[in-house]
């Protein structure tokens, strides 16, 4: 069945510096979500992409979806305290699948 | 409302006992999703909803497992005779359409004993 992978499973950074989550998918996606979690909390809508090579930024946030449409990533720049939780990317074929997630940790 | 609401929030139940979790969706969203999330995990598809029409049920694990949406806002998950493994928090999300994004309910963690 579809899969959905993202790496790493958890990132710990200083506050400052930047993180990347990559996201793989084992079929082509009509689009792609991204979705965050803080702990103890549900996850919550960030963005879609829908075009193949789309690049959205949403202030410190640029996610891309690949050419291909089967992988997309989230980069973070100048991670804050506030960015700590798990980041989730879901693709859609016939229904949205999540992936693995990302556990993003920040020191101050 | 404004939000997705979920209730109870927690719930305890003895293993064989038959549990109900409630979704009330965002008013006006079509499309209702229930997905199960492990500790540690990424949340797992159950079933998805367009008004009350039940489109797909691929992800309930067990014939256990049934939900339902009869007038195509409130939703209901039920599971029946709860075993360990079904111990997981519920989530329950709403879209203004199948492919838009969800907004998802705070939960219900679920702890069979």
């Amino acid at each position: 069945g579809q899969q959905v992978m993202q790496i790493p499973q958890y990132q710990h950074v200083q506050e400052g510096e930047d993180f990347t989550t990559y996201c793989n998918s084992s079929t082509t996606l009509s689009n792609i979500q991204w979705y965050k979690q803080r702990p103890g909390g549900h996850p919550v809508f960030l963005i879609q992409l829908v075009k193949s090579g789309e690049v959205k930024k949403q202030k410190r946030l640029t996610f891309q979806f690949g050419e291909a449409k089967k992988n997309s990533s989230l980069h973070i720049t100048a991670t804050q305290t506030t960015d700590v939780g798990t980041y989730f990317c879901s693709g859609a074929t016939n229904k949205l699948i999540f992936g693995t997630g990302t556990l993003l940790a920040v020191q101050p | 409302g404004a939000g997705v609401s979920q209730s109870p929030r927690y719930k305890v139940a003895k293993r064989g006992q038959d549990v109900a979790l409630r979704c009330d969706p965002i008013s006006g969203h079509v499309s209702l999703f229930w997905y199960q999330q492990a500790l540690g995990q990424g949340p797992e598809f159950l079933t998805y909803f367009q008004n009350e029409a039940q489109l797909d049920k691929s992800g309930l694990p067990s014939d256990r497992f049934f939900a339902e949406r009869p007038e195509g806002s409130v939703s209901t998950l039920k599971i029946q005779r709860t075993q360990q493994e079904d111990s997981a928090v519920y989530l329950c999300a709403s879209s203004v359409g199948h492919w838009r994004g969800y907004t998802f309910g705070s939960g219900t963690r679920l702890t069979v004993v």
